[in-house]
């Protein structure tokens, strides 16, 4: 199986700050990232997938980057919409799994 | 508008088994993959298992293997997982979303989310 590590599992920033969140995979999965944003008690929303693309309707203050082991979700400038928790997801091969998940605060 | 709505969640006592549906709507259902993810309360989310559009392959997380089967209905648009012999640790909201991005049944991320279902087993 493919395990999905991300990093950090807590962040504390600023409204404007820019902000990093990584994924590393424990083996080579191309380009088979998505990422989502999760608020308390609502289903999670797509940000990105194909590990770079941008899902419709999402600021483009959202990118994400990567391929192979390593992937990151960038938040160039946060508004206070932002503070949520992601996770990573693989979806290169069964079993799909997701990262552990990392809850962005204000600060 | 691409909806989910799942159903059939609740209260079952260790051992028990509960059915859950998702009834989906503002897409062709049978050219889609979909999949069921489930979340424990305060932890993060769990695939458990993946159907491909026409029903003939599907997929489960080992947690799940054995005591859960996943179907779908093309002709109701609904897709279903029986969940059989279930423990404390199978609690959790259950969400069913659908495949992203274009028909098929590979590169599967996850979008649309249905709102999903409460699933409690305790004695």
């Amino acid at each position: 199986d493919i395990q999905m590590t991300q990093s950090p599992s807590t962040l504390s920033a600023f409204v404007g700050d820019r902000v990093t969140i990584t994924c590393r995979a424990s083996q080579s999965i191309s380009t088979g990232v998505a990422w989502f944003q999760q608020k308390p008690g609502k289903a999670p929303k797509v940000l990105i997938y194909k590990a770079s693309t941008l899902q419709g309707g999402v600021p483009s203050r959202f990118s994400g980057s990567g391929s192979g082991t390593e992937f990151t979700l960038t938040i160039s400038s946060l508004q206070p919409d932002d503070f949520a928790t992601y996770y990573c997801q693989q979806y290169n091969s069964y079993p799909v799994t997701f990262g552990q998940g990392t809850r962005l605060e204000i600060k | 508008e691409v909806q989910l709505l799942e159903s059939g969640g609740g209260l079952v006592q260790p051992g028990g088994s509960l059915r859950l549906s998702c009834a989906a709507s503002g897409f062709t259902f049978s050219t889609y993959a979909m999949n069921w993810v489930r979340q424990a309360p305060g932890k993060g989310l769990e695939w458990v298992s993946s159907i491909h559009g026409g029903g003939t392959n599907t997929f489960y997380s080992d947690s799940v293997k054995g005591r859960f089967a996943i179907s779908r209905d093309n002709s109701q648009n609904t897709l279903y997982l029986q969940m059989n012999s279930l423990r404390a640790e199978d609690t959790a909201v259950y969400f069913c979303a659908r495949k992203g991005g274009d028909s098929g049944d590979y590169y599967n991320w996850f979008d649309p989310w249905g709102q999903g279902t409460l699933v409690t087993v305790s004695s």
